[in-house]
């Protein structure tokens, strides 16, 4: 089975509102989380990170939560725009000594009209 | 600087046959991992390579092999391919444990 998962498949929202994405992991033990955007044809294209030492980072337009209390990840886009729409994966770091597997979830495909 | 490639883009098999997909990774990144995409769904792992060793495998069966070259470049071979081997196979580099950066993905379709 997978042990991330989104709560949504999709969401959609109007230009300019602001988007958030949410996450749930299983494995407690993870300790690198990732967010993905994946447009339609291409490969996943990284947009920000956060380590299980931290509970927010924030990036361009961008901010990342993680409660580790109940194991939730969330995606939070300003100021949404035509060209946010697309499939957003959220991924966590398998603990293993021997390498970095990133397990992903199904993804939440986020639509945004104008 | 160019990002991760993968060739070919497309490709179109039938069942029995062998296949290999190639990766050259991002500049100055030295780890590759190789992730199946089924249509609709998330990326799964299926291994990864460090200084031309296999070090992580993901729950697929030894048809699907790899190697990885001094030059850090990774090949993805499947063997015996089935249907449901149909997907986009996506390589992704990184330098060392850091973040992963995925290539555009070669889509393998097998009748």
């Amino acid at each position: 089975g997978e042990s991330v998962g989104l709560h949504l498949p999709t969401l959609s929202v109007q230009e300019g509102d602001n988007s958030i994405i949410n996450c749930a992991y299983s494995n407690s033990a993870s300790d690198y989380f990732i967010w993905y955007k994946q447009e339609s044809g291409k490969g996943p294209q990284f947009i920000i990170d956060i380590r299980s030492n931290m509970d927010k980072r924030q990036g361009q337009r961008v901010t990342v939560l993680l409660n580790k209390t109940v194991k939730h990840l969330s995606l939070q886009i300003a100021a949404t725009q035509p060209g946010d729409s697309a499939v957003y994966f959220c991924a966590e770091r398998a603990i293993d000594q021997a390498g970095t597997a990133l397990i992903f979830g199904k993804g939440t495909t986020l639509s945004v009209s104008s | 600087d160019a990002g991760v490639t993968q060739s070919p883009t497309h490709l179109i098999k039938t069942r029995g046959q062998q296949v290999t997909l190639r990766c050259s990774p991002k500049s100055g990144h030295d780890t590759v991992s190789w992730y199946q995409q089924a249509l609709g769904q998330g990326p799964q792992f299926i291994f990864q390579y460090y200084e031309e060793e296999e070090r992580q495998r993901g729950n697929f069966p030894d048809r699907f092999s790899g190697h990885q070259f001094p030059n850090y470049s990774s090949e993805l071979n499947v063997n015996a391919l089935l249907l449901g081997d149909s997907a986009l196979y996506l390589c992704a580099s990184s330098s060392g444990f850091g973040t992963q950066y995925f290539g555009p993905g070669t889509r393998l379709t097998v009748l």
